[in-house]
């Protein structure tokens, strides 16, 4: 069945560039996604990447996708004390909408 | 703003008893899929709904059950509630078929069984 992994916490100063990495397992994912969850809401969609594209950047966003290796990480560059929160990582087998998330990233910026 | 509105915000019940959470889609999206996610754990898939039926479902057991209305709004039930039903209850909204590749999701209900 699907599975995603995620590392559990991350701390990186402010002006840092931080990366968050995730490994899946199905090889069918449609798109995997990167979603924020900030305490005591829900979840915010940061970006995704389609299965056949080896990267996607989004102003100070990168999304790598290694398809060989089932291994997608989220680059934040400069990173700042807002974008403080937990990150998901979510795959979408075959396309069907019901995503699979890892466990969450909890990324601490300090000042 | 994604549009994808859910009530109510937070609840508390007793084991045993039913509950009925609320999940209004964006506007013009005919598929909702809804979500548990329990403390410091990522969501799970429950179900999905598109055109008022059930359309796929997750490994979940069968008091947990659901509805989509005309306007494309859903509701989720739950029966005889456990201790471990405590989470956040998310749905996400979705235009399918678009090829589209976003799912929104609204903030919440937050259930605490006793």
């Amino acid at each position: 069945g699907e599975d995603v992994e995620q590392s559990l916490f991350l701390s990186v100063r402010e002006g840092d560039s931080s990366v968050i990495n995730c490994t899946y397992t199905d090889s069918s994912s449609t798109y995997l996604y990167w979603y924020k969850q900030e305490p005591g809401a829900g979840l915010q969609l940061l970006t995704y990447i389609f299965s056949n594209m080896d990267m996607k950047q989004d102003q100070r966003l990168t999304v790598l996708l290694n398809k060989k290796d089932k291994h997608l990480s989220l680059r934040i560059a400069d990173t700042q004390t807002g974008d403080s929160a937990i990150y998901f990582c979510a795959e979408d087998y075959k396309g069907r909408r019901a995503l699979t998330f890892g466990s969450g990233t909890r990324l601490q910026v300090q000042p | 703003e994604t549009g994808v509105t859910q009530s109510p915000t937070h609840l508390i019940k007793t084991r045993g008893q039913q509950v009925t959470l609320r999940c209004s889609s964006q506007s013009g999206h005919n598929t909702v899929s809804w979500y548990q996610q329990a403390l410091g754990q990522g969501p799970q898939f429950i179900f999905q709904y598109y055109r008022e039926e059930e359309n796929g479902r997750g490994n979940f057991p069968p008091r947990f059950s659901g509805l989509q209305f005309p306007n494309y709004s859903s509701e989720l039930n739950v029966n005889a509630l456990e201790l471990d039903d405590s989470a956040l209850y998310l749905c996400a909204s979705s235009l399918e078929p678009s090829g589209q590749e976003t799912q929104y999701f609204g903030p919440g209900t937050r259930l605490l069984v006793l």
